[in-house]
């Protein structure tokens, strides 16, 4: 099976800055991976995603990058904003197994 | 384009009980998942539906099932509720398997 996990638990981070989200994951067969953000009393909500061929992705504030080599991803937020203030999972898939396996959440707190 | 809804959003039940949830996945959208959110364990996946075949299925006891209708809707039933079913069910819609959007879930409380 695919076992993931995040490096650290929670990340307090001040408006404006960087914030920099790392998840590993065991299963060299995972081939797609997601970022998905999680607000208090709503369901996860997907900000990115990126394949296996690829290195990095850039979205909107956010960049995925991916190393294969070490089984290990992370989520790079721009200019930090008081919305950015969630949980943050990462989540990994194998083709034809139809189910994401999730890390445990980073708590992202950003401090005015 | 609405998005992924569950009903109810809230249920408190007791032990013994058996309770249906049900999701409409986003127009279009023929793959739906269950996963089952609580504290100690995080996100765990329950199954996927395809036009109304089961794809894959968790490691969750027999107590847990789920079916899919002919117009993607998605329902998962736990019978002989215990107390550690207490947690939010969240249904996700896709169109492939992955890029899976999510509803906000049912809180299920046992008591």
């Amino acid at each position: 099976g695919e076992s993931v996990g995040l490096h650290l638990p929670t990340l307090s981070v001040q408006e404006g800055d960087n914030s920099i989200i790392n998840c590993a994951y065991s299963n060299s067969a995972s081939d797609y991976f997601i970022w998905y953000k999680q607000e208090s009393g709503k369901g996860p909500q997907f900000i990115i995603d990126i394949r296996s061929n690829m290195d990095k992705r850039q979205g909107q504030r956010v960049t995925v990058l991916l190393n294969k080599t070490v089984k290990h991803l992370s989520l790079q937020i721009a200019a930090t904003q008081p919305g950015d203030s969630a949980v943050y999972f990462c989540a990994a898939a194998i083709t034809n197994d139809y189910k994401l396996s999730f890390g445990a959440g980073t708590t992202v707190t950003v401090r005015a | 384009k609405a998005g992924v809804t569950q009903t109810p959003r809230y249920l408190i039940k007791t032990r013994g009980q058996q309770v249906t949830l049900s999701c409409s996945p986003i127009s279009g959208h023929r793959s739906v998942s269950w996963y089952q959110q609580t504290p100690g364990q995080g996100l765990q996946f329950l199954f996927e539906y395809f036009s109304e075949t089961q794809r894959n299925k968790g490691n969750f006891p027999g107590r847990f099932s789920g079916r899919q209708f002919s117009n993607s809707r998605s329902e998962m039933n736990v019978s002989t509720l215990e107390l550690g079913d207490s947690a939010l069910y969240l249904c996700a819609s896709a169109t492939r398997a992955y890029e899976q959007f999510f509803g906000p879930g049912t809180r299920l409380t046992v008591l």
